[in-house]
């Protein structure tokens, strides 16, 4: 029973480099979320989606961008790599709205 | 919008100690109310959950009680184990829309001394 799976797990970028994670969740989620978690602080909501098909943003979007074609599969994608983007990332999934989310281990991306 | 405020941390104590790390809420509507536990080096778990006024949730010795009149939901345990050191994170989800956003709160880091 895998859960959520995030890769890669560590990732050094050079400015202006795009790259994307991966998440995929085994558990037939319908709701998956992108996160990023700065030291010191709380998780911020990048994007989430409630179904295959339906992306919308969260709290701090700028600089990504998501694609869920599929259940299992949320990818974020940092097209222009910035230093303000160093972070955490983490995905979460969950079965239905009022539900507890589940988390990946998270990938942690410096940019330099 | 929707918020939450956790006490500042880090928060240090011996094992065997009393446990209170606080947190109180702003939201409208009738959010669910969580506490997640963040291991270094790991992803975020659920650790309990209240989804009504009144609601106590528990688990592994934490217990944390839904309190809409203070709008608090403050996470209480007996006896701490070093091995409860750790990074606790207040959430609530949105009780409006269909979402299931969770807003955190910023953490707190818990670290007890043998």
């Amino acid at each position: 029973n895998a859960g959520v799976t995030q890769t890669p797990k560590f990732r050094i970028l050079k400015i202006g480099q795009s790259m994307t994670l991966q998440c995929t969740q085994d558990m037939n989620h319908n709701y998956m979320y992108w996160y990023r978690q700065d030291p010191g602080m709380g998780l911020k909501l990048i994007y989430y989606s409630v179904g295959a098909g339906i992306t919308d943003k969260g709290e701090v979007p700028n600089g990504y961008n998501v694609s869920r074609s599929t259940t299992e599969d949320f990818p974020l994608r940092l097209e222009l790599a910035a230093p303000s983007q160093t972070s955490v990332y983490f995905c979460a999934s969950k079965e239905y709205s009022n539900q507890p989310q589940h988390f990946g281990d998270g990938t942690r991306l410096s940019i330099l | 919008g929707d918020s939450v405020t956790q006490m500042e941390g880090p928060v240090t104590l011996s094992e065997e100690a009393f446990l209170t790390i606080n947190c109180t809420y702003t939201a409208t509507g009738y959010p669910s109310l969580f506490w997640y536990v963040q291991y270094p080096g790991e992803g975020l778990q659920l650790l309990l959950k209240a989804t009504k006024a009144d609601d106590k949730g528990s688990n592994k010795g934490f217990e944390a009680t839904y309190r809409k009149e203070t709008t608090s939901f403050h996470l209480e345990k007996g006896s701490v184990q070093v091995s409860d050191s750790a990074v606790y994170f207040c959430a609530l989800s949105e009780g409006s829309g269909n979402t299931g956003k969770l807003i955190f709160g910023q953490g707190t880091t818990l670290q007890v001394k043998p």
